[in-house]
């Protein structure tokens, strides 16, 4: 069974604007990753944040983590064409990451 | 160095028949794991493969579904009997660590298409 929620399902956004999407969850975690994938086919890792850390920044990327909500987000900022994909969010816990269902986002030009 | 490797890349079979799928881990990986994906859905676990421990089979849906991995090289996801329901994406990955814990490092995957 899929451990994390993410919302919005689907995302539009302009060029240059900031995409952010949400990560629920229901059980404990040891960590919170987040993955991208183009064209339906194979994952590429983007980050992980672990439970005692509450913030991570990767170039564009910024996540947080409130494990006492439950939730994460994913911060893209000045998006880029090549960033449309759907982003999936993975809770980790023991050998298993649970993934989502994701969020697709489309960066118009 | 190599990433994972999969194939076939794509696979279109009639339904009632066997297929397998081949999955190549990055070298020294001692971990593996196959997905399954429907269109539009998110990642389903199917099973796990650490080094020379007994897989974690607790995701295959059917007695159709079986996969082996010999040491901590090359693994095969078998589906007998296919029905059209087993159309989905199948994607393998690896990790050098325990993989909840860990990035996973994944392939192309195996579009399975079963007519």
């Amino acid at each position: 069974s899929q451990q994390g929620e993410e919302d919005p399902q689907a995302l539009s956004i302009q060029e240059g604007e900031n995409a952010t999407m949400n990560c629920s969850y229901k059980t404990s975690i040891n960590n919170l990753q987040w993955y991208r994938q183009n064209s339906g086919r194979g994952l590429v890792h983007l980050i992980l944040i672990r439970s005692n850390e509450r913030e991570k920044h990767s170039g564009r990327l910024r996540v947080t983590l409130d494990t006492s909500k439950k939730s994460s987000s994913l911060l893209i900022t000045a998006s880029r064409a090549a960033d449309t994909a759907s982003y999936f969010c993975a809770t980790g816990y023991d050998y298993k990451l649970s993934f989502g269902a994701g969020t697709t986002v489309t960066v118009r030009a | 160095g190599a990433g994972v490797s999969q194939s076939p890349s794509n696979k279109v079979t009639e339904k009632g028949k066997d297929v397998e799928l081949r999955c190549d881990p990055i070298s020294g990986h001692t971990a593996l794991y196959w997905y399954r994906q429907r269109l539009g859905q998110g990642l389903e676990f199917l099973i796990y493969f650490q080094g020379n421990s007994a897989p974690d089979k607790s995701g295959l849906p059917s007695d159709r579904f079986s996969a082996e991995r010999t040491g901590e090289s090359v693994s095969t996801l078998t589906i007998q009997r296919t029905q059209q329901e087993d159309s989905a994406v199948y994607l393998c990955a690896s990790t050098d660590g325990t993989g909840g814990y860990n990035e996973q490092f994944f392939g192309p995957g195996t579009r399975l298409t079963v007519l």
